[in-house]
């Protein structure tokens, strides 16, 4: 089944404590993409990459890291999470990406205290 | 700076009838316009696209109209059904289409 996977779905975790989330696309996809939505704001770009270690920012990266060494994965690293990064994280991909057309992950609910 | 903008976040409409969601833009770059619908607990789904060369796209009960002049795309929904109720979000992109800008959602609630 062709789909985009990202863990963990939940997480509380404290502030400044490292933490990844992993995504991982299964349909051979040059493009992923990082999103995060929060009420009222909408879906927001944090970092993309358009291919094996191509990455560039989105509208929001400040306080995150993203890196891709393999196609099929494009992990969100927070290195010092701060309550303002508190939020539904969506990881999405993309083959041919002048259509578009995203496929997203379930989204991965974070809360810092 | 919101440069797409629905204004509504939430629509009522009876099962049968029309929906109607709206969506505005400010920069005149954009040149491709998406719809994604969104179900709780899941990532939104890809549902309709145009390119600014056409006005009109149509697949099935969905059809999506744009007017460059007024910066404005609207997704129509004929008839409506239960199953469509969700949060929708409009969606534009530039050039090379390295990102994607989305809309703030507008949560459709189809009533029996």
């Amino acid at each position: 089944e062709a789909q985009v996977t990202q863990n963990p779905r939940y997480l509380i975790t404290v502030t400044g404590k490292k933490l990844t989330v992993t995504c991982s696309q299964n349909m051979n996809h040059e493009y992923m993409s990082w999103y995060r939505q929060d009420p009222g704001l909408g879906l927001r770009q944090i970092y993309y990459s358009m291919n094996v270690e191509v990455t560039d920012k989105g509208d929001v990266p400040e306080g995150y890291k993203v890196s891709r060494k393999e196609k099929r994965n494009f992990p969100l690293i927070l290195e010092s999470p701060s309550p303002n990064q508190t939020s539904l994280y969506f990881c999405a991909s993309s083959f041919r990406w002048a259509t578009g057309e995203l496929f997203f992950g379930e989204g991965s609910r974070l809360t810092v205290l | 700076d919101q440069q797409v903008k629905q204004n509504s976040p939430s629509l009522s409409v009876q099962e049968g009838r029309i929906s109607i969601l709206n969506c505005d833009y400010t920069n005149s770059m954009f040149d491709y316009f998406l719809w994604y619908k969104k179900y709780p607990a899941e990532g939104p789904t890809f549902l309709i696209s145009i390119s600014s060369i056409k006005d009109k796209n149509e697949d099935g009960r969905f059809t999506v109209f744009l007017n460059k002049s007024a910066k404005h795309l609207s997704l129509h929904i004929v008839p409506s059904q239960p199953g469509d109720s969700a949060v929708y979000f409009c969606a534009a992109s530039a050039g090379t289409a390295s990102k994607l800008t989305f809309g703030t959602g507008t949560r459709l609630q189809v009533t029996l």
